[in-house]
């Protein structure tokens, strides 16, 4: 069964860079039917796509994010990560990694939540 | 980015059906699109319950039952999510979610209640 978990720092300043990670355990990244997603969803609101990675390095970002936003791989680790530069307290939010196959999201970790404040 | 307009809530008993809808904006064509419906309770993440484009073209989540369906309403542009057979643990919050052009949008969430 695959599993997926994140982690990283709980709380980040506003300005700095918000950086985790997800390890994939119970199967290899290295698959070509899917990609690596990481989402995120504010306290008490909607869920929101940041953006995908597949096991190659190639990405593509939400447009809304797309400047703040680098998501890499690594496959020896079986790992990807998120790194959200300039953050704000609009970026504090529960980050949700998760395989991302076309859409069909299946297996997610429990989620982190990151609090952005001084 | 295209607001897919779910209502905030929706309730109905045990036994009932429910039918939660998905709004797209009027510039994106819901007889094009792929509508996607995943299922949050609370403390957990989503969890993906099926695709619906048409009656030929459609996927069940792992262990969905049969009683979540999706349909497609094209003269209110709308996708829907229906659920037969009410239980309370349907209770939830159910999302839809398309890919409009270049990004994943999700819409805002209808959290339901089972009476």
């Amino acid at each position: 069964q695959l599993q997926l978990q994140e982690s990283g720092p709980g709380l980040v300043k506003p300005s700095e860079s918000l950086s985790l990670t997800c390890t994939v355990s119970g199967g290899s990244m290295s698959n070509s039917d899917h990609f690596w997603a990481w989402i995120r969803q504010s306290p008490g609101k909607g869920l929101e796509w940041i953006g995908s990675i597949f096991y190659s390095g190639g990405t593509y970002y939400n447009p809304s994010l797309k400047s703040r936003v680098t998501i890499s791989v690594h496959t020896s680790k079986n790992q990807f990560s998120l790194r959200l530069t300039s953050v704000t307290a609009a970026d504090t939010a529960v980050y949700y990694c998760a395989r991302d196959t076309s859409g069909y999201y299946e297996y997610w970790g429990q989620g982190t939540l990151v609090t952005v404040s001084s | 980015q295209p607001v897919l307009t779910q209502p905030p809530s929706s309730s109905a008993s045990p036994g009932e059906s429910a039918r939660l809808t998905c709004t797209l904006p009027s510039d994106i064509n819901v007889g094009s699109s792929n509508i996607y419906w995943y299922q949050q309770r609370p403390g957990s993440p989503p969890r993906f319950l099926l695709y619906y484009y048409s009656d030929s073209n459609k996927g069940q989540g792992s262990g969905v039952p049969s009683r979540f369906s999706g349909s497609k309403d094209a003269s209110a542009n709308t996708g829907i999510l229906l659920i037969s057979g009410l239980q309370s643990e349907d209770e939830a919050d159910y999302y839809c979610m398309i890919w409009p052009s270049n990004a994943w949008v999700f819409g805002g969430g209808t959290k339901l209640t089972v009476l």
